[in-house]
């Protein structure tokens, strides 16, 4: 009940194009959903996070998309560039009881074509 | 402003041995949780340690330990080393000012195991 499903496992674009990737959770007392980014020989980096509470945030080229009733959660990179090519993590947190305890997906490895 | 120091990047080790890695959170967090990166298992959650104490524990054999200064550092230590222990082990820091997910990784300690 802990775990957060995330596919793809890889995925590749073309420049311009739209890339997204998908998680799903089973725990409801999951009230934080992130999304990392890592690049090779890097530690993951915060890109955007959401709260149940809303549907969707965008902040730039990346938008999240959260379906509460169905438990899951998307990724959308619009006009993805070839600097976007990383590998992509889902997670999700309690923040009543779990701190900073985030619960990872299986991560994306994204490349992004010239 | 210093993102999050961990020491050393790199090691190797043999089996049965023990290694102490250390992490030092960016100024005035006050949090510190450990992550073990690994290409089967993904990333895991090891512990978080707020104010010198461990606030969560994730599901992780008793060799695996850790401490924090009062000075907000901390170093994760794994006793009697198997082969499986080889990773890369990510720490994090936040302020913990309850706003879960928000965590500054650093580029972790890459440890093998032989």
């Amino acid at each position: 009940q802990q775990q957060v499903k995330q596919s793809p496992q890889s995925l590749i674009v073309q420049k311009g194009g739209i890339s997204i990737i998908n998680c799903a959770y089973e725990n409801t007392a999951f009230d934080y959903f992130p999304w990392y980014q890592q690049f090779p020989g890097k530690g993951p980096a915060l890109l955007i996070a959401i709260r149940p509470d809303v549907s969707e945030k965008k902040e730039g080229r990346f938008t999240i998309s959260f379906n509460k009733s169905a438990k899951q959660f998307s990724l959308h990179i619009m006009d993805s560039q070839p600097g976007d090519s990383a590998t992509y993590f889902c997670a999700a947190s309690m923040r009543e009881t779990s701190g900073s305890r985030l619960t990872f997906g299986e991560g994306t490895q994204l490349t992004v074509n010239p | 402003k210093a993102g999050v120091t961990q020491t050393p990047r790199y090691l190797i080790k043999t089996r049965g041995q023990q290694v102490t890695l250390s992490c030092s959170p960016i100024s005035g967090h006050r949090s510190v949780s450990w992550y073990q990166q690994t290409p089967g298992q993904g990333l895991q959650f090891l512990f978080e340690y707020f104010s010198e104490t461990q606030r969560n524990k994730g599901n992780f054999p008793g060799r695996f330990s850790g401490r924090q200064f009062s000075n907000s550092r901390s170093e994760m230590n794994v006793s009697t080393l198997e082969l499986g222990d080889s990773a890369l082990y990510l720490c994090a820091s936040s302020l913990a000012g309850g706003t879960t997910g928000e965590l500054f990784f650093g580029e972790g300690s890459r440890l093998t195991v032989l």
